[in-house]
């Protein structure tokens, strides 16, 4: 079955920093990428998202990248702001990463 | 927008009852899910369903049943509560028939057994 490992599992960065968050996966066959924020106490939710024919996208200050021969895709966040500050989960398939808690620091 | 609805919030029940946590989704997805958060763990699939009747196992079914008989409920049924169950229950759902789609999840219900 699929096989996800997400790093770091917490990242503190400077307000205005960037911050980068890594997912590598094991099925050569999945096809379909996306990220969700969860914020204290709220549900996830879906910020952007990667199908295997592009190897980038971009929403504002996020972007997802994805390198199919190496297995992994990541989390781009720019000029991170306070309100980043959630936690970041990855999923394949039916299967989430373990998530990475981002604290933006003002 | 799509709303998925969990029917509670919190809930505490004592070693042994049996429990039901519902959800009900209003967009006619064909997807639904059933997931536990614990901390460190992420999120782990219970069961799911991509059908009106159809179930399958995820990773961690051991304790648990579902039922789906109309497309837009899916019920998760904790058979006799232990207390390695208190955990945040999350319901979801996504369209199409395949796992190329996002999720859109409800609130959580975060369930106590004592």
């Amino acid at each position: 079955g699929e096989n996800v490992e997400q790093h770091p599992s917490t990242l503190s960065v400077q307000e205005g920093d960037s911050a980068v968050i890594k997912c590598t996966y094991s099925d050569s066959a999945s096809n379909y990428f996306p990220w969700y924020k969860q914020e204290l106490g709220k549900r996830p939710q879906l910020i952007i998202d990667i199908r295997s024919n592009v190897g980038e996208k971009k929403d504002q200050r996020i972007a997802v990248t994805l390198n199919k021969t190496a297995k992994h895709f990541s989390l781009h966040i720019t000029e991170t702001q306070p309100e980043d500050s959630a936690v970041y989960f990855c999923a394949v398939k039916y299967i989430f990463g373990t998530g990475t808690r981002l604290k933006v620091l003002a | 927008d799509v709303k998925v609805t969990q029917s509670s919030r919190y809930l505490v029940k004592r070693t042994g009852e049996k429990v039901f946590l519902e959800c009900v989704q209003d967009m006619d997805h064909e997807n639904m899910f059933w997931y536990r958060q614990d901390p460190g763990l992420g999120l782990r699939l219970i069961y799911f369903s991509y059908d009106v009747k159809m179930k399958e196992k995820g990773d961690i079914p051991e304790g648990y049943s579902v039922s789906r008989e109309k497309k837009e409920r899916f019920s998760l049924i904790l058979e006799s509560a232990s207390t390695n169950q208190t955990s945040m229950y999350l319901c979801a759902s996504s369209p199409g028939l395949s796992p190329n789609y996002g999720y859109t999840f409800g609130s959580g219900t975060r369930l106590t057994v004592v």
